[in-house]
């Protein structure tokens, strides 16, 4: 069985502040690892995702994550957030070797603060 | 399609009465996931179809769940006899094939029993 770990419920930041969302994971094969995001009223949209190889990913809107194994960790950071980054932001697992549903963290609410 | 389309996008059901949503997947996608995300919470997966097989129902959570994909595309999901701890929004992924591939989203439907 595998989880998903998502500590902080909301995360209040600065506009043109750095952000970490942070995301654990427990799993007891392979992973493969994702983070969606919801805009309010929208669905869920891929933001980036890690397969393999290096292990720092990047989305197109300046958002990065970096998967650290030791830690069992994929925490999504972005070095200055725009009010249009507020957002509902999920991570999620899924397993290398099993079925191909998603296993969800509980999400994180970012709120972005003129 | 140009994305995944829920239908319908509300639906209020009295207790104990049997509802349908509707998936209409992207043109060509192999796969097609349900997940249930009720409020406040992450997406939760329920069932996944390759084509018109169903792989994984190990997330239904009870008999009262039934979905289905009889010709590989247009998915319903049938809950019969609703009880108030169904309410939630149904979302409805899919994908070309494989956990690889990007899971794409349509809006969900918000499903209230009263």
């Amino acid at each position: 069985a595998q989880s998903v770990t998502q500590l902080d419920s909301q995360v209040p930041v600065f506009e043109e502040a750095p952000v970490e969302l942070r995301c654990n994971y427990s799993s007891s094969v392979s992973v493969y690892l994702f983070w969606y995001v919801q805009y309010p009223n929208q669905g869920l949209q891929l933001l980036l995702k890690y397969l393999s190889g290096s292990t720092l990913v990047e989305s197109i809107n300046g958002f990065e994550a970096e998967f650290n194994k030791s830690q069992t960790s994929f925490h999504l950071r972005k070095p200055s957030v725009h009010i249009s980054d507020t957002a509902e932001y999920f991570c999620a697992v899924a397993s290398g070797g099993g079925a191909d549903g998603l296993t969800f963290g509980k999400g994180t609410h970012l709120i972005i603060q003129p | 399609g140009a994305g995944v389309s829920q239908s319908p996008r509300y639906k209020v059901a009295k207790r104990g009465q049997d509802v349908a949503l509707r998936c209409d997947p992207i043109s060509g996608h192999v796969s097609l996931f349900w997940y249930q995300q009720a409020l406040g919470q992450g997406p939760e997966f329920l069932t996944y179809f390759q084509n018109e097989a169903q792989l994984d129902k190990s997330g239904l959570p009870s008999d009262r769940f039934f979905a289905e994909r009889p010709e590989g595309s247009v998915s319903t999901l049938k809950i019969q006899r609703t009880q108030q701890e169904d309410s939630a929004v149904y979302l409805c992924a899919s994908s070309l094939s494989g956990i690889k591939n990007i899971q794409y989203f349509g809006a969900g439907t918000r499903l209230s029993v009263l």
